[in-house]
């Protein structure tokens, strides 16, 4: 089945344990997202990859890193988590940049106290 | 002022009517999403359009590049239509960043 899987689900941590909420996808897809959404913002940009080794900053991408070093992976990175870090996070990948469909994760809901 | 929004913010209608939301951008751009975020969170992309109009089922998504302006079209609206629908533009050429507008909240009653 084709998905896009993101790990874990919910997560509560605390300000400064650095942590990774991980994405994976199983269709091949160059390009690879990660967004954040708020209450009242919405969803934002936080890093995109076009494909393997080439990452990109979006609207929002302080605090957190990035990695592609492989094209089914691209794992989130917040080396020092704060609390205004709380939100709910999605991975999404497609084909191609301009690609019609994407297919996004499931959601990450993370709270740093 | 955001550089895309959308309208309404908020919709209720009755099972069966014509819905129409509307997002407009102030940015240039290289084409534009239509997603679709459950009552439950999941998200499902829609349409992407970076011209004219297209159509999946009872959904049909217009775009008019020089207006900077998009609709998405809900005929025979049903209440599993209920959803957040979210409008999305992507930059042109080096910058080609998603920015989001607001969405919109969709009730459909039976």
């Amino acid at each position: 089945e084709a998905q896009v899987t993101q790990n874990p689900r919910y997560l509560i941590t605390v300000t400064g344990k650095k942590l990774t909420v991980t994405c994976s996808q199983n269709m091949n897809h160059e390009y690879m997202s990660w967004y954040r959404q708020d209450p009242g913002l919405g969803l934002r940009q936080i890093y995109y990859s076009m494909n393997v080794e080439v990452t990109d900053k979006g609207d929002v991408p302080e605090g957190y890193k990035v990695s592609r070093k492989e094209k089914r992976n691209f794992p989130l990175i917040l080396e020092s988590p704060s609390p205004n870090q709380t939100s709910l996070y999605f991975c999404a990948s497609s084909l191609s940049l301009f690609d019609t469909e994407a297919f996004f994760g499931q959601g990450t809901r993370l709270t740093v106290v | 002022k955001n550089e895309v929004e959308q309208s309404p913010q908020n919709l209720t209608a009755q099972e069966g009517e014509f819905i129409t939301i509307n997002c407009s951008y102030s940015v240039g751009i290289s084409a534009l999403h239509w997603l679709q975020q459950h009552p439950g969170g999941g998200i499902v992309s829609l349409f992407m359009l970076s011209s004219g109009k297209k159509k999946h089922g009872r959904l049909i998504a217009t775009i008019n590049i020089q207006e900077k302006h998009s609709s998405l079209h809900i005929t025979a609206s049903h209440p599993r239509d209920s959803a957040v629908y979210i409008c999305a533009v992507r930059g042109n050429f080096g910058n080609e960043k998603l920015t989001f507008g607001t969405g919109t909240r969709l009730t459909i009653i039976p």
